[in-house]
Protein backbone atom coordinates (compact mmCIF):
# COMPACT_ATOMS: atom_id res chain seq x y z
CA UNK A 1 0.00 0.00 0.00
CA UNK A 2 1.08 3.08 -0.50
CA UNK A 3 1.74 6.07 2.02
CA UNK A 4 3.08 9.54 2.53
CA UNK A 5 4.83 10.83 5.29
CA UNK A 6 4.92 14.22 6.17
CA UNK A 7 7.66 14.67 8.90
CA UNK A 8 7.48 18.18 9.66
CA UNK A 9 4.18 18.32 12.00
CA UNK A 10 4.40 22.42 12.36
CA UNK A 11 6.69 25.17 10.70
CA UNK A 12 6.83 29.23 11.22
CA UNK A 13 8.14 31.55 9.14
CA UNK A 14 8.62 35.38 8.85
CA UNK A 15 6.65 37.18 6.17
CA UNK A 16 8.66 37.85 2.82
CA UNK A 17 10.43 34.56 3.88
CA UNK A 18 11.42 31.18 1.93
CA UNK A 19 10.12 27.74 3.76
CA UNK A 20 9.68 24.46 2.69
CA UNK A 21 7.69 21.57 3.28
CA UNK A 22 9.07 18.10 3.46
CA UNK A 23 7.02 15.13 2.36
CA UNK A 24 8.06 11.34 1.27
CA UNK A 25 6.28 8.77 -0.02
CA UNK A 26 6.59 4.99 -0.77
CA UNK A 27 4.94 3.01 -3.95
CA UNK A 28 5.87 0.43 -6.01
CA UNK A 29 4.18 2.22 -9.24
CA UNK A 30 6.23 4.10 -12.01
CA UNK A 31 3.64 6.21 -12.95
CA UNK A 32 1.43 8.42 -10.33
CA UNK A 33 0.52 11.89 -9.70
CA UNK A 34 1.61 13.99 -6.74
CA UNK A 35 -0.24 17.11 -5.12
CA UNK A 36 0.61 19.79 -2.26
CA UNK A 37 -3.29 20.82 -1.12
CA UNK A 38 -3.48 23.69 1.66
CA UNK A 39 -6.89 23.83 4.28
CA UNK A 40 -7.19 27.24 5.72
CA UNK A 41 -9.42 27.41 8.48
CA UNK A 42 -12.45 27.51 6.29
CA UNK A 43 -11.82 23.58 6.00
CA UNK A 44 -11.87 23.71 2.09
CA UNK A 45 -9.24 21.86 0.64
CA UNK A 46 -7.23 23.79 -1.72
CA UNK A 47 -4.89 22.52 -4.95
CA UNK A 48 -1.97 23.75 -4.44
CA UNK A 49 0.33 22.21 -6.79
CA UNK A 50 0.39 18.98 -8.67
CA UNK A 51 3.76 16.83 -10.30
CA UNK A 52 3.33 13.93 -12.77
CA UNK A 53 6.36 11.49 -11.74
CA UNK A 54 6.95 10.80 -15.73
CA UNK A 55 7.74 14.73 -15.73
CA UNK A 56 11.36 15.45 -14.99
CA UNK A 57 11.00 18.92 -14.61
CA UNK A 58 9.73 20.23 -11.12
CA UNK A 59 6.28 22.29 -10.98
CA UNK A 60 5.45 25.92 -10.29
CA UNK A 61 2.92 27.85 -9.59
CA UNK A 62 3.76 31.39 -8.72
CA UNK A 63 5.29 31.60 -5.51
CA UNK A 64 5.15 27.79 -5.00
CA UNK A 65 7.48 25.65 -6.11
CA UNK A 66 8.00 21.57 -5.75
CA UNK A 67 11.37 19.65 -5.58
CA UNK A 68 10.29 16.13 -6.97
CA UNK A 69 12.93 13.08 -6.43
CA UNK A 70 12.04 10.24 -7.83
CA UNK A 71 14.68 7.89 -6.74
CA UNK A 72 14.50 9.13 -3.74
CA UNK A 73 10.39 9.61 -3.02
CA UNK A 74 10.37 12.73 -2.23
CA UNK A 75 8.58 15.46 -3.00
CA UNK A 76 8.96 19.02 -1.05
CA UNK A 77 7.28 21.94 -1.52
CA UNK A 78 9.07 25.65 -1.22
CA UNK A 79 6.93 29.00 -0.59
CA UNK A 80 8.84 31.98 -1.68
CA UNK A 81 8.10 35.59 -0.07
CA UNK A 82 5.78 34.23 1.74
CA UNK A 83 2.42 35.98 3.24
CA UNK A 84 -0.09 35.81 5.95
CA UNK A 85 -2.49 33.80 3.51
CA UNK A 86 -0.14 31.15 3.12
CA UNK A 87 -0.86 29.54 7.25
CA UNK A 88 -3.08 27.33 6.99
CA UNK A 89 -2.21 23.08 7.19
CA UNK A 90 -0.39 21.54 3.70
CA UNK A 91 -1.01 18.27 2.66
CA UNK A 92 0.31 16.21 0.65
CA UNK A 93 -0.73 13.67 -1.34
CA UNK A 94 -0.74 10.87 -3.84
CA UNK A 95 -2.30 8.64 -6.12
CA UNK A 96 -2.18 6.28 -9.16
CA UNK A 97 -1.79 7.40 -12.58
CA UNK A 98 -4.52 5.44 -14.24
CA UNK A 99 -7.69 4.40 -13.32
CA UNK A 100 -9.40 7.21 -13.36
CA UNK A 101 -8.67 8.51 -9.72
CA UNK A 102 -10.89 5.47 -8.55
CA UNK A 103 -7.99 4.66 -5.82
CA UNK A 104 -8.45 7.58 -4.42
CA UNK A 105 -5.54 10.08 -2.85
CA UNK A 106 -3.60 8.99 0.30
CA UNK A 107 -2.76 12.37 2.04
CA UNK A 108 0.39 12.84 4.87
CA UNK A 109 -0.95 13.77 8.26
CA UNK A 110 -0.34 17.68 7.33
CA UNK A 111 2.20 20.25 8.32
CA UNK A 112 0.45 23.38 10.04
CA UNK A 113 2.51 26.48 8.55
CA UNK A 114 2.63 29.48 10.84
CA UNK A 115 3.51 33.03 9.17
CA UNK A 116 5.25 35.26 11.62
CA UNK A 117 4.14 39.08 10.69
CA UNK B 1 -19.22 27.98 -12.04
CA UNK B 2 -20.22 26.74 -8.72
CA UNK B 3 -17.81 25.13 -6.45
CA UNK B 4 -18.45 21.99 -4.70
CA UNK B 5 -21.43 22.23 -1.32
CA UNK B 6 -21.92 19.97 1.11
CA UNK B 7 -24.75 20.17 3.41
CA UNK B 8 -25.24 19.93 6.44
CA UNK B 9 -22.09 21.83 7.62
CA UNK B 10 -22.34 20.26 11.07
CA UNK B 11 -24.59 17.85 13.02
CA UNK B 12 -24.42 15.86 16.35
CA UNK B 13 -26.03 12.13 15.92
CA UNK B 14 -25.76 9.63 19.01
CA UNK B 15 -23.90 6.24 19.01
CA UNK B 16 -26.58 3.98 16.66
CA UNK B 17 -28.38 6.12 14.85
CA UNK B 18 -27.73 6.80 11.07
CA UNK B 19 -26.73 9.84 8.78
CA UNK B 20 -27.00 11.30 5.53
CA UNK B 21 -24.59 13.68 4.18
CA UNK B 22 -25.38 15.41 0.55
CA UNK B 23 -22.72 16.92 -2.03
CA UNK B 24 -23.42 18.85 -5.39
CA UNK B 25 -20.53 18.17 -7.75
CA UNK B 26 -19.08 21.58 -9.17
CA UNK B 27 -21.12 22.11 -12.67
CA UNK B 28 -20.04 19.78 -15.45
CA UNK B 29 -18.07 17.06 -13.09
CA UNK B 30 -19.16 13.38 -13.38
CA UNK B 31 -17.15 11.99 -10.50
CA UNK B 32 -17.41 12.36 -6.72
CA UNK B 33 -15.30 11.45 -4.01
CA UNK B 34 -15.71 11.00 -0.23
CA UNK B 35 -13.12 11.06 2.33
CA UNK B 36 -12.93 10.95 6.22
CA UNK B 37 -10.68 13.69 8.29
CA UNK B 38 -10.44 12.90 12.08
CA UNK B 39 -9.14 15.51 14.25
CA UNK B 40 -5.77 15.93 13.54
CA UNK B 41 -5.50 13.65 10.73
CA UNK B 42 -5.40 14.07 6.59
CA UNK B 43 -8.40 13.09 4.76
CA UNK B 44 -8.96 9.27 4.08
CA UNK B 45 -10.73 8.02 1.15
CA UNK B 46 -13.93 6.38 1.52
CA UNK B 47 -14.73 6.08 -2.27
CA UNK B 48 -15.58 7.09 -5.18
CA UNK B 49 -18.42 6.98 -7.72
CA UNK B 50 -18.23 7.42 -11.19
CA UNK B 51 -21.51 7.57 -13.86
CA UNK B 52 -23.64 6.52 -10.66
CA UNK B 53 -21.83 3.73 -9.95
CA UNK B 54 -18.55 2.73 -7.33
CA UNK B 55 -15.79 2.13 -8.78
CA UNK B 56 -13.33 2.51 -5.70
CA UNK B 57 -13.11 2.31 -2.26
CA UNK B 58 -10.79 2.49 0.33
CA UNK B 59 -10.97 0.57 4.16
CA UNK B 60 -14.28 1.37 5.24
CA UNK B 61 -16.70 -1.17 6.42
CA UNK B 62 -19.90 -1.64 4.09
CA UNK B 63 -21.83 0.27 6.72
CA UNK B 64 -19.97 3.29 4.75
CA UNK B 65 -22.76 3.70 1.21
CA UNK B 66 -23.26 6.37 -1.07
CA UNK B 67 -25.09 7.45 -4.21
CA UNK B 68 -24.40 9.59 -7.19
CA UNK B 69 -27.36 10.75 -9.12
CA UNK B 70 -27.73 11.38 -12.84
CA UNK B 71 -27.38 15.39 -11.77
CA UNK B 72 -23.69 13.66 -10.74
CA UNK B 73 -24.99 15.01 -6.87
CA UNK B 74 -23.82 12.34 -4.05
CA UNK B 75 -24.91 11.29 -0.91
CA UNK B 76 -22.77 9.43 1.96
CA UNK B 77 -24.53 7.28 4.35
CA UNK B 78 -23.52 5.78 7.38
CA UNK B 79 -25.42 3.77 9.40
CA UNK B 80 -25.02 2.32 12.83
CA UNK B 81 -22.52 5.32 14.09
CA UNK B 82 -19.77 4.68 16.28
CA UNK B 83 -18.38 7.36 17.93
CA UNK B 84 -14.63 6.79 15.87
CA UNK B 85 -16.89 8.32 13.30
CA UNK B 86 -16.83 11.37 14.63
CA UNK B 87 -14.96 13.84 11.63
CA UNK B 88 -15.26 16.22 8.98
CA UNK B 89 -16.65 14.43 5.57
CA UNK B 90 -15.20 15.79 2.73
CA UNK B 91 -16.74 16.01 -0.72
CA UNK B 92 -15.30 16.27 -3.93
CA UNK B 93 -15.52 16.16 -7.74
CA UNK B 94 -13.74 15.78 -10.71
CA UNK B 95 -13.87 15.24 -14.50
CA UNK B 96 -12.80 11.75 -15.70
CA UNK B 97 -12.53 11.36 -19.27
CA UNK B 98 -13.19 7.42 -18.49
CA UNK B 99 -12.64 4.82 -15.89
CA UNK B 100 -8.84 3.90 -17.28
CA UNK B 101 -8.21 7.46 -17.78
CA UNK B 102 -5.60 9.82 -15.77
CA UNK B 103 -6.69 11.04 -12.24
CA UNK B 104 -7.86 14.56 -12.68
CA UNK B 105 -7.89 17.62 -10.40
CA UNK B 106 -9.96 17.00 -7.30
CA UNK B 107 -12.39 20.47 -6.47
CA UNK B 108 -13.60 19.88 -2.42
CA UNK B 109 -16.05 21.39 -0.60
CA UNK B 110 -15.83 23.29 2.69
CA UNK B 111 -17.17 19.28 4.80
CA UNK B 112 -19.28 18.49 7.34
CA UNK B 113 -18.63 18.14 10.57
CA UNK B 114 -20.08 15.04 12.46
CA UNK B 115 -20.36 14.11 15.98
CA UNK B 116 -21.02 10.92 17.41
CA UNK B 117 -21.74 11.13 21.14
Amino acid sequence: AQTVTQSQPEMSVQEAETVTLSCTYDTSESDYYLFWYKQPPSRQMILVIRQEAYKQQNATENRFSVNFQKAAKSFSLKISDSQLGDAAMYFCAYTTYSGGGADGLTFGKGTHLIIQP
Amino acid sequence: ETGVTQSPTHLIKTRGQQVTLRCSSQSGHNTVSWYQQALGQGPQFIFQYYREEENGRGNFPPRFSGLQFPNYSSELNVNALELDDSALYLCASSIQAGPQAGANVLTFGAGSRLTVL
